[in-house]
């Protein structure tokens, strides 16, 4: 099983938006409304920021959201702030097993 | 609260193996399928494979095949992960995750905090 790609580094300034996209296949990706977005911080364990492609845990701020459009889900973080100067993993179900993104790298300039 | 804790740091020889437990609290333990997931040093998330606490059911991780075991005890709610001919590229911090798809759909709505494994070459 391949890993979802995933750009290696996005930057933005405070209070402007970013996406960062996840791009399977149609046995992962495409074939499922099951995409999961993981935030770490360095040393910390990975945080569900959104399951099912757009929703948000209780307690995840409204300024991230999820979508997916084929085989590429995206996620968006409005009104960027320093806080959220971490890691992002894309994560999809497939055939009973899971499969990761390689990670994006967000800086906050 | 639900919280998984897992157990300490460990350094091992090339060739030997490595038990890493994740005691589960605050839930049904048998209620979900627990996840391990590995991440070298400055790279990404990997995914190992999964057990089924109820029944103690596997799948693995077609790279991870025949050289990992993932086991349970319910007694004491805690899953354990097994890596045996250890490498030096195995040196990296593995994760328990809980998956949520028994009750909603798949995903990892709690992790442990990690243990570090080194096998310096």
């Amino acid at each position: 099983q391949s890993a979802l790609t995933q750009p290696a580094s996005v930057s933005g300034s405070p209070g402007q938006s970013i996406t960062i996209s996840c791009t399977g296949t149609s046995s992962d990706v495409g074939g499922y409304n099951y995409v999961s977005w993981y935030q770490q911080h360095p040393g910390k364990a990975p945080k569900l920021m959104i399951y099912d492609v757009s929703n948000r845990p209780s307690g995840v701020s409204t300024r991230f959201s999820g979508s997916k459009s084929g085989n590429t889900a995206s996620l968006t973080i409005s009104g960027l702030q320093a806080e959220d100067e971490a890691d992002y993993y894309c994560s999809s179900y497939t055939s009973s097993s899971r499969v990761f993104g390689g990670g994006t790298k967000l800086t906050v300039l | 609260q639900v919280q998984l804790v897992q157990s300490g740091a460990e350094v091992k020889k090339p060739g030997a193996s490595v038990k890493v437990s994740c005691k589960a609290s605050g839930y049904t333990f048998t209620g979900y399928f627990m996840h391990w997931v590995r991440q070298a040093p400055g790279q990404g998330l990997e995914w190992m494979g999964w057990i089924n606490l109820n029944s103690g059911g596997t799948n693995y991780a077609q790279k991870f095949q025949g050289w990992v075991t993932m086991t349970r005890d319910t007694s004491i709610s805690t899953a354990y992960m097994e890596l045996s001919r250890l490498r030096s590229d195995d040196t990296a911090v593995y994760y328990c995750a809980r998956d949520s798809a028994t009750v909603t759909t798949p995903y990892f709505d709690y992790w442990g905090q990690g243990t570090l494994v080194s096998v310096p070459s």
